[in-house]
């Protein structure tokens, strides 16, 4: 099975300045990657994904993810934050044909003014 | 619009109730999961449908049992609701082609 890690559980950052957050899992074989947000007292929605193509992909609300295959890597990046970016990042990993996701254990953003 | 609709918001109850969390989806999708979120440890799997009446243990089934009686509705089921079961709920559906999920807004049990 693979596994998630998203090492930093809190990112305080001020407001316009850049944000990166940080996911590696664990298999080299073929996988799709996923980053959700959750703001508070809601379910996931989706920012973007990486299924195949150019390694940068971009998603909603100016943020974009690198898909490093040889560090195992898909870190999520924003060259300027706002106030209302200040909530909680997952990233995902499912292999083959959508039937399991595994979840990083997640990145609350709090962006200051 | 598409959408994912938890029944419960919010849920009180006692332990050893038995607790019915039910989920419904507009998007006809095959693919339905329910996950329990919990501070610190992410999104961890109870079990998911692959179709009607068809189901799988994900990584944390125990204590827990699903209905998959008609492709919109997926419930999760408590038969003994225990205190270590208090935690957010999130049903799941999957676009096969994308597999983007859609998650609704969550249950939030609190077991007493």
């Amino acid at each position: 099975a693979q596994s998630v890690t998203q090492l930093d559980s809190q990112v305080p950052v001020f407001e316009e300045a850049p944000v990166e957050l940080r996911c590696n899992y664990s298999s080299s074989v073929s996988v799709y990657l996923f980053w959700y947000v959750q703001y508070p007292n809601q379910g996931l929605q989706l920012l973007l994904k990486y299924l195949s193509g150019s390694t940068l992909v971009k998603g909603i609300n100016g943020f974009e993810a690198e898909f490093n295959k040889s560090q195992t890597s898909f870190h999520l990046r924003k060259p300027s934050v706002h106030i209302s970016d200040t909530a909680e990042y997952f990233c995902a990993v499912s292999e083959g044909n959508f039937n399991k996701f595994y979840f990083g254990s997640g990145t609350k953003l709090n962006v200051k003014p | 619009d598409v959408k994912v609709t938890q029944s419960s918001r919010y849920l009180v109850k006692r332990t050893g109730e038995k607790v019915f969390l039910e989920c419904v989806q507009d998007m006809d999708h095959e693919n339905m999961f329910w996950y329990r979120q919990d501070p610190g440890l992410g999104l961890r799997l109870i079990y998911f449908s692959y179709d009607v009446k068809m189901k799988e243990k994900g990584d944390i089934p125990e204590g827990y049992s699903v209905s998959r009686e008609k492709k919109e509705r997926f419930s999760l089921i408590l038969e003994s609701a225990s205190t270590n079961q208090t935690s957010m709920y999130l049903c799941a559906s999957v676009r096969k082609n994308t597999g983007e999920l859609f998650f609704g807004e969550g249950s939030r049990l609190t077991v007493l």
